[in-house]
């Protein structure tokens, strides 16, 4: 268990919904990275924030967007959902806003129908 | 444009057998370099970390080793177990949370 925690474990949605998924970094962490992993692909990463302020972008659409609350824990908002919204999301949180080692959640599965 | 390449692809070896994985960047500035173990449908664990100064590290039966100048890592399996077929990622940091991850090596191991 690496002590991040993420919600929902899964979610079928349909296309052109919105959805929203949850992660709680570890405790004493500020650090907050979120990732997509598609069937049979490597980890693309898509964002962090650190302490409330977005640190880094990487891959995201214009369609996801997220943010980081007072208390850490931060939310991925994925709208106008397409087929190729399906796959793994991935939270992890790291003790600083530096290239620290990652503790990864156990992923949100979504799934667009 | 920084990128990490890893190799081979996929790997199937005997249980008890050894293995390297490896892994080519081209990542700058460099700040780290990590290795995660990812089995199927979980979020990836930490294995090893190392810095520009740190040439090998070991976590059990799993050593990686780093060389900053020809822009190489490897991880090395000893005593392989069944409980270690998953995906090997290798991460590559160039500081401001920015980081690469290469595509992974599947391993599979077999009894």
């Amino acid at each position: 268990d690496s002590g991040v925690t993420q919600t929902p474990k899964h979610l079928i949605t349909a296309t052109g919904q919105r959805v929203t998924l949850r992660c709680s970094p570890r405790s004493g962490d500020l650090s907050v990275y979120w990732y997509q992993q598609s069937l049979d692909q490597g980890l693309q990463f898509l964002i962090q924030y650190y302490n409330g302020e977005e640190r880094a972008k990487g891959n995201i659409l214009e369609r996801f967007s997220a943010q980081q609350f007072p208390d850490l824990h931060s939310e991925l908002n994925l709208s106008s959902l397409e087929l190729g919204d399906s796959a793994l999301y991935f939270c992890a949180s790291s003790v600083d806003r530096g290239p620290y080692e990652q503790y990864f959640g156990p992923g949100t599965r979504l799934t667009v129908t | 444009k920084n990128q990490v390449e890893q190799s081979p692809q996929s790997l199937i070896i005997l249980e008890g057998k050894n293995c390297t994985l490896q892994c080519n960047y081209t990542v700058s500035p460099f700040s780290n370099l990590r290795w995660y173990k990812q089995d199927t449908g979980r979020g990836p664990v930490s294995l090893t970390i190392m810095t520009f100064s740190e040439n090998t590290k070991s976590n059990g039966r799993y050593t990686a080793t780093l060389d900053a100048d020809t822009k190489q890592s490897s991880l090395h399996i000893t005593a392989s177990q069944l409980s270690d077929s998953a995906s090997y990622i290798c991460v590559v940091s160039a500081g401001a949370g920015k980081s690469t991850f290469g595509d992974g090596t599947t391993l599979t191991v077999k009894p």
